[in-house]
């Protein structure tokens, strides 16, 4: 199994643009999780998804969609980026609530 | 919602010595507690759990307390060794079964042994 990939590995925005980060894994698991986190910080929950076709909000959400039409796959768009949105991006899955978090390597996103 | 505070933000020790962090939590409901390394530039990850129902769990070098009344729990590493350097987060949640657990972690400790 690969576990959980993420690409692209770094990525330089200009204000206003958009992005769509993809997040894939192989272990079919149903819950999936994206985090960011910022320089010297914890990481804070953007949203999250509990199977295909349902997602939710988590803690900052703004400036970020999600969708989830696979087990697999569960892409996040950045839409006008922002330089508020300069962190490090980590999407993690997880087989059920009480199982250990698998966490992707990061994508590092720099908006200027 | 919940809200977790850890601390030290940095410490040092010698190699060989203890190393304690310590964090607390606000969410009376909420019912695990990991604790995750991240190396710097890598993906953090999980080294010890503990859930609600438990006061102490141990691995090896590592243990974690947990005090509900008071609504902290701890790392514990004991011997430490230059490659425990990294940075750690403490993190907590509420959740049962079939709910998605949304972990609040802390704003890490950044560990460094001395040889």
């Amino acid at each position: 199994n690969a576990g959980v990939t993420q690409t692209p590995k770094f990525r330089i925005l200009k204000i206003g643009q958009s992005m769509t980060l993809q997040c894939t894994q192989d272990m079919n698991h149903n819950y999936m999780y994206w985090y960011r986190q910022d320089p010297g910080m914890g990481l804070k929950l953007i949203y999250y998804s509990v199977g295909a076709g349902i997602t939710d909000k988590g803690e900052v959400p703004n400036g970020y969609n999600v969708s989830r039409s696979t087990t697999e796959d569960f892409p996040l768009r950045l839409e006008l980026a922002a330089p508020s949105q300069t962190s490090v991006y980590f999407c993690a899955s997880t087989p059920s609530p009480n199982s250990p978090l698998h966490f992707g390597n990061g994508t590092r996103l720099t908006v200027t | 919602g919940e809200n977790v505070e850890q601390h030290p933000s940095t410490l040092s020790v010698q190699e060989g010595d203890s190393a304690v962090i310590k964090c607390t939590y606000s969410d009376s409901a909420s019912n695990y507690f990991p604790w995750y390394k991240q190396e710097l530039g890598k993906r953090p990850q999980l080294i010890i759990d503990i859930r609600s129902n438990v006061g102490e769990k141990k691995d090896q070098r590592i243990a974690v307390t947990l005090n509900k009344t008071a609504k902290h729990f701890s790392l514990h590493i004991t011997e430490t060794q230059p490659e425990d350097s990294a940075v750690y987060f403490c993190a907590a949640s509420r959740g049962s079964s079939g709910s998605a657990r949304q972990l609040t972690f802390g704003s890490g400790t950044q560990l460094t042994v001395l040889p």
